[in-house]
């Protein structure tokens, strides 16, 4: 079983529509989560970093982590066609071994239509 | 704002041939982060590296990866004896503090040919 599982999309939404992108992971030392945006070949950039279970909103943001059912979201409100890029999720564990590195998903495609 | 560059933004080399990609990490930031990207796939894990020495490496990073901070700024990645399947895009990363989010740079593309 992969570790963290990302539907890789495409997917493909008209300008304003709510997006919502999600993953699953199987190991339970994964305790930070964060979703990183990839415009095509340039590096990952930071959207949102969460800890604890719940909702955390920054902006047209919201991640929603739920530790119980191993599941984290991104939803975006109002998308926009500048919103289209590749959105990866990733996680690391608490200190100990394998807590440095981040685990990432594989990544959904959007493409916002204007 | 501050942000981790790298070097070269592209770079092709023959089978074989050792190739060093240079990282300068954010100012103040302490720990320093390798991953890779192969065409299509996953974001991996690489090493990291936390005060002159790597404190956790992946399966990938065998005998002819290494790492080094030759100075207060750079951090190199080298590749001893390239091969086909080293091809792929090259991330920096470093935090201020351990478990800190992860800044990437803009990546280094690979291709051995």
């Amino acid at each position: 079983q992969k570790e963290v599982e990302q539907d890789p999309g495409p997917l493909s939404v008209p300008e304003g529509a709510i997006v919502s992108l999600n993953c699953t992971y199987s190991n339970s030392a994964f305790q930070y989560f964060m979703w990183y945006r990839q415009y095509s070949r340039k590096g990952p950039e930071l959207l949102m970093y969460t800890y604890s279970s719940g909702n955390k909103e920054d902006g047209r943001f919201t991640a929603q982590v739920d530790k119980s059912s191993k599941y984290i979201s991104l939803f975006i409100r109002d998308s926009q066609p500048s919103d289209s890029a590749t959105y990866l999720c990733a996680m690391s564990a608490l200190p100990g071994a394998g807590s440095y590195q981040l685990t990432f998903g594989k990544g959904t495609k959007l493409s916002v239509i204007p | 704002e501050p942000e981790v560059t790298q070097t070269p933004s592209h770079q092709v080399t023959q089978m074989g041939q050792e190739v060093i990609l240079r990282c300068v990490p954010i100012s103040n930031h302490l720990y320093f982060y390798w991953y890779r990207q192969i065409l299509g796939q996953k974001v991996e894990f690489l090493v990291s590296f936390y005060n002159n020495e790597i404190s956790e490496k992946s399966e990938i990073f065998d005998d002819q990866f290494s790492v080094e901070r030759p100075d207060g700024s750079n951090f190199t990645l080298k590749i001893r004896s390239t091969k086909l399947e080293d091809s792929a895009m090259y991330f920096c990363a470093s935090t201020r503090g351990f478990q800190e989010t992860q800044y990437f740079g803009p990546g280094t593309r690979l291709l051995v040919l």
